[in-house]
Formats: C-alpha cells, structure tokens, sequence
C-alpha cells in the first residue's frame, strides 16, 4: 500500500513553545490529507482536513489559530501546534488518501506523533 | 446515539478460538465501512474493507447488516499476534470518516 512518513514520531516541549509536525506521502500525490489525534483509551478524532493550495477546514471545537495546517504541495501537510500547552499531548497521526481508482477511499496513516507538553 | 459505535472489551480469548464483534453504525446512508487494526502507540493499519456481500480475508471474516445497521468481525482459530485495538470505520452525513472507539482484544497463551 502507500506510504505516509511523518516527522517527528516524538517531541517534549514545554508550554508556550510551537511544535510543528511534518506529514508526507511518499509514493504517491495526495491533495487532500487528515490529521487526527488521540488520547489515550480513546477513538481518533478527525481535526480537520488538509487542502492542497487552499485553507485547512477545522471540526467543531478545534481552534484554528491554535492548529495552523499548510498544504504548500501534493505530497506535504504541516501541523503547527502554537503555544502549546499540557492539554495538548496527545498522539496526533495523520492520513492521506490515496485514490489510485480504487472504489473505496482507503486511508493511509503516517506513523504519528507522541507529544508531551511539559 | 452515536455515529460509529463499538463494545470497548476487554475480550479476552484463548488461542485458537473464534472471537467476534460487533459495530454498529447510525447513517444509513453510508456506504463504505473498513475494519482497522490498531497496536498500542502504533498507527491504525487496515485489516479490510466490508463489502455489502461480506468480505473473507483468511481467518478473517466481515460481514455488513444493512437493516440492523451493524458489521461485524470474526476471526478464526486466533493468534496471540491477534491481539490489538479493532477500530470500526464508517462514514458520517457528511463524507467523513469516523471511527469508532476500538475494541480492545488479548488473545490469551
């Protein structure tokens, strides 16, 4: 299947500081890309969708000016954690998919990233 | 009630034997659900996608009930490597993708 790289897998940062995560898809183009997080025990929560040459679209309750999402190219999303705080940590993955003429529009999910906001 | 829901287990199973789970979802509408497999800090990675005449990948089985609005997963003669987080995937009224808390499973030497 495709492949998704993301950058780091883990970061410590302490509170007030910005934490960027890097999100590609390696062999394949995807203009369209997902980043989730999740808690622990708790189900992936879809934060909101990453658009290649337009603005990310949030879900309810996650502030944008706090998760600042680029889409510069076809094959790299950017999360920016900003003035991150303890309540933040969290495992924050991302997804691309990968159409390919498929009938199902499968995901494929990076790695993810640990973050621990001291 | 909720958009993609799961028994969160803990199912604890002997090897070698058949274990099954439910999700059951609310849109009625949607037409594409996916299993996936979780490992603990790992990322999700697809186990299979259910088809509407139900899907059958080696011990693996899945299987879609339109009019109670559930899939379900049943694996056979399980492995201790079976052992993982089982995420149900389905689409909401909107085209997104949603997914259930996971059911957790421990397949018991």
């Amino acid at each position: 299947g495709a492949v998704v790289s993301q950058h780091p897998s883990w970061v410590i940062c302490k509170s007030g500081t910005s934490v960027k995560i890097e999100c590609r898809s390696l062999d394949f183009q995807a203009t369209t890309m997902f980043w989730y997080r999740q808690f622990p025990k708790q189900s992936l929560m879809l934060m909101a969708t990453s658009n290649e040459g337009s603005k990310a679209t949030y879900e309810q309750g996650v502030e944008k000016d706090k998760f600042l999402i680029n889409h510069a190219s076809l094959t790299l999303s950017t999360l920016t954690v900003t003035s991150a705080h303890p309540e933040d940590s969290s495992f924050y993955i991302c997804s691309a998919r990968d159409w390919g003429g498929g009938l199902f529009n499968e995901q494929f999910f990076g790695p993810g990233t640990r973050l621990t906001v001291l | 009630r909720k958009e993609v829901e799961q028994d969160p287990g803990p199912f604890n199973v002997p090897e070698g034997a058949t274990v099954a789970f439910n999700c059951t979802y609310s849109n009625s509408a949607s037409q594409s659900f996916f299993w996936y497999r979780q490992d603990c800090r790992k990322e999700p990675k697809l186990l299979m996608s259910v088809y509407s005449s139900g899907n059958e990948d080696g011990r693996f089985t899945a299987q879609l009930n339109r009019a109670s609005q559930y899939i379900s997963l049943l694996i056979r003669d399980s492995k201790l490597s079976d052992s993982a987080t089982y995420l149900c995937v389905g689409m909401n009224r909107d085209d997104k993708i949603i997914f259930g808390k996971g059911t957790r499973l421990h397949i018991l030497p």
